[in-house]
């Protein structure tokens, strides 16, 4: 079965240090990979989708960068951190083709002070 | 834009009743649609999904209808459980594999 690893569960970070959060996924070959982000109350904003290694798209405008370095390898990224930045971020992995459900990891807390 | 939307921000429940969640949307582009079911800390939890072409779906007991005439779909739960008491997220796409989500309904079962 597939799953989907997502780490570090929390992160406390100062202003203007980078970041990096990685995500792998198992028991797929040539998935689609996410990352989204959730605000306090609101739903899930997607930052960015991968449908291969190297080949990443960009949702909104903002200090974060993503990549994929292997086909089951995303990491999300950013050189100086924004006290804006905080939040939970969530990885999610689908298959290719069709309606395919996307499936979430267990997310990261991220806090910038 | 908000284009799938959640009104309803809580639902509270009695045991053994049925929970119904709501969801509209905006964009008639929109093809599958799909509810997640999230615990604190936690990342969303895939419960069911349904395309355009069906109005119903069913899996044990959680079914999901669709109105596209009304862009609105809904799940229902019966017969809710404890268990149950998370936020769920309403979601749709139109085929290119990204997912506009709903801000969430909380739902409490009360014993």
């Amino acid at each position: 079965s597939q799953t989907i690893h997502q780490w570090p569960a929390t992160l406390v970070q100062p202003v203007g240090s980078p970041l990096s959060l990685e995500c792998t996924v198992e028991g797929t070959s040539n998935p689609n990979l996410y990352w989204y982000r959730q605000a306090a109350g609101r739903g899930l904003q997607l930052l960015f989708y991968s449908v291969g290694i190297g080949q990443i798209s960009s949702e909104v405008p903002q200090n974060l960068s993503a990549s994929r370095p292997q086909d089951r390898q995303f990491i999300l990224s950013s050189k100086k951190l924004l006290l804006s930045d905080s939040g939970f971020y969530l990885c999610a992995w689908s298959g290719t083709g069709g309606d395919q459900p996307q499936h979430f990891g267990d997310g990261t807390r991220l806090s910038i002070l | 834009d908000q284009q799938v939307k959640q009104n309803s921000p809580s639902l509270s429940v009695q045991e053994g009743r049925i929970s119904i969640l709501n969801c509209d949307y905006t964009n008639s582009m929109f093809d599958y649609f799909l509810w997640y079911k999230k615990y604190p800390a936690e990342g969303p939890t895939f419960l069911i999904s349904i395309s355009s072409i069906k109005d119903k779906n069913e899996d044990g007991r959680f079914t999901v209808f669709l109105n596209k005439s009304a862009k609105h779909l809904s799940l229902h739960i019966v017969p809710s459980q404890p268990g149950d008491s998370a936020v769920y997220f309403c979601a749709a796409s139109s085929n290119d594999y990204k997912l506009s989500f709903g801000a969430g309904t909380t739902v409490t079962v009360r014993a």
